[in-house]
């Protein structure tokens, strides 16, 4: 019940192209669900998150959409540039004022050029 | 201002042998979290401290890990005894309050372990 379940485990995207990346969650009691994007080497950086009370949430070419009833959510990256070439992975967190992310377990992109 | 540093970003360490891995939070922050990520797989929460307080150790191991976060100097991830299923990246992330409001959690760049 503490999974969240992260699909596609990789990505091909042409540049331009829409880049979707879906989670679905077991525990109604999570309340914050965001997205970190991780450069290899690097440590992962916040991108985007959401409330469930919230069907979506938009910045600059990211989008969450959220499905509470269905207790999915997703991540869109429009018109995907190779810089975007990363690996993102969603998370989710019960509680107020809690860091103990449950992270899904990552999808690589990659954006052709 | 600095980011989390972690320090040191790789560490090569023989079986039984001892590790210790450092965290530096970014200038102000008073909360730290430790978390470990296998190859190919998601992180994993291990434990949560304040200054010189534990917080929340659910994800740590019960055995050769500990962790601590004291008033002064930064925080310290100590494993004892390695075993090669140690091997992963371990990161360290910090906040400046417990809560989401106004504030979020960084992450650092990682310290790489590698027991051989």
């Amino acid at each position: 019940q503490q999974q969240v379940k992260q699909s596609p485990q990789s990505l091909i995207v042409q540049k331009g192209g829409i880049s979707i990346i879906n989670c679905a969650y077991e525990n109604t009691a999570f309340d914050y669900f965001p997205w970190y994007q991780q450069f290899p080497g690097k440590g992962p950086a916040l991108l985007i998150a959401i409330r469930p009370d919230v069907s979506e949430k938009k910045e600059g070419r990211f989008t969450i959409s959220f499905n509470k009833s269905a207790k999915q959510f997703s991540l869109h990256i429009m018109d995907s540039q190779p810089g975007d070439s990363a690996t993102y992975f969603c998370a989710a967190s019960r509680g107020s004022g809690t860091y103990k992310y449950i992270f899904g377990t990552g999808t690589r992109l990659k954006v052709l050029a | 201002n600095a980011g989390v540093m972690q320090n040191p970003r790789h560490l090569v360490r023989r079986r039984g042998q001892e590790a210790r891995l450092r965290c530096s939070p970014m200038k102000g922050h008073s909360h730290v979290y430790w978390y470990r990520q296998l190859p190919e797989e998601g992180l994993k929460f291990m434990v949560y401290l304040q200054k010189e307080n534990i917080i929340d150790e659910s994800g740590m191991p019960k055995e050769r890990f500990s962790a601590e976060f004291p008033k002064e100097g930064p925080s310290i991830l100590r494993i004892q005894q390695v075993v090669r299923g140690d091997s992963a990246a371990y990161f360290c992330a910090s906040s400046l309050a417990q809560g989401r409001l106004n504030t979020e959690a960084f992450f650092g760049q990682g310290t790489r372990l590698t027991v051989v």
